[in-house]
């Protein structure tokens, strides 16, 4: 199995721009998670499904952010418009919540606004 | 509401010297999951460890323990004879396993040193 894999691994764009993240869970896992990591605030869930449906996205700014899942093989977050406050790492996770199992996180996405 | 808490930002620790890294939690649920991570210099989030709230005995994998007492919300790892390897920023996580929310939370971490 090849993880959880993201896409791209960096990104710099400049305030404004549309940004698009992009994951692919491990094949079986009903669970996907995004996760910011900046140093101030740790790491923050923005959003979760499971089974393609978006379960809690509390923790997403959803003036500017929006999340999908239109397989479950897929999941995007997008930002528009990008602002600089949004640098960050962004991880996306899965899971397979049967039994109590960690998720497994892909190598993240590092995202830099200028 | 769930939390963790790390209080030590930073450690050091001699090369094949045992360490613990202090994790204390708060939840008001009966059933939950304690993790830990290792996150290197490049990024990545490894899984270490795992201790279910029920669970009678501490859990072990390899170097890494986790010393959970359970009446004073508290789930340390203890690595033992450290490696180079181990410096790594080292995150708390836990989360329900129950029905319900199945959100991580995490600590805000403590960046192991190993020591040559």
């Amino acid at each position: 199995d090849a993880g959880v894999i993201q896409s791209p691994r960096h990104e710099v764009t400049e305030m404004g721009q549309e940004v698009t993240l992009r994951c692919k869970p491990i094949s079986g896992h009903d669970y996907l998670f995004w996760y910011r990591q900046t140093m101030m605030q740790g790491l923050e869930l923005l959003v979760y499904f499971n089974n393609k449906a978006v379960m809690d996205d509390s923790g997403m700014p959803k003036d500017r952010f929006s999340a999908k899942m239109p397989n479950a093989s897929f999941s995007t977050l997008k930002i528009q418009p990008s602002e600089p406050r949004d640098s960050a790492v962004y991880f996306c996770a899965s899971s397979y919540l049967r039994g109590n199992y960690g998720y497994t996180f892909g190598s993240g996405t590092r995202l830099t606004v200028v | 509401a769930q939390k963790i808490t790390q209080t030590q930002p930073g450690m050091f620790v001699q090369e094949k010297e045992a360490v613990t890294l202090d994790c204390t939690y708060d939840t008001s649920d009966p059933s939950y999951g304690l993790f830990w991570y290792k996150q290197p210099s490049s990024g990545e989030m490894i899984f270490l460890i795992y201790q279910g709230s029920y669970d009678q005995q501490n859990a072990t994998e390899g170097r890494y323990s986790l010393n959970f007492q359970k009446a004073r919300k508290s789930a340390n790892l203890v690595i033992s004879a450290s490696q180079l390897g181990d410096s790594a920023m080292y995150f708390c996580a836990m989360r329900r396993t129950g029905a319900g929310s199945y959100q991580l939370t995490f600590g805000k971490g403590t960046k192991l040193s190993v020591i040559p």
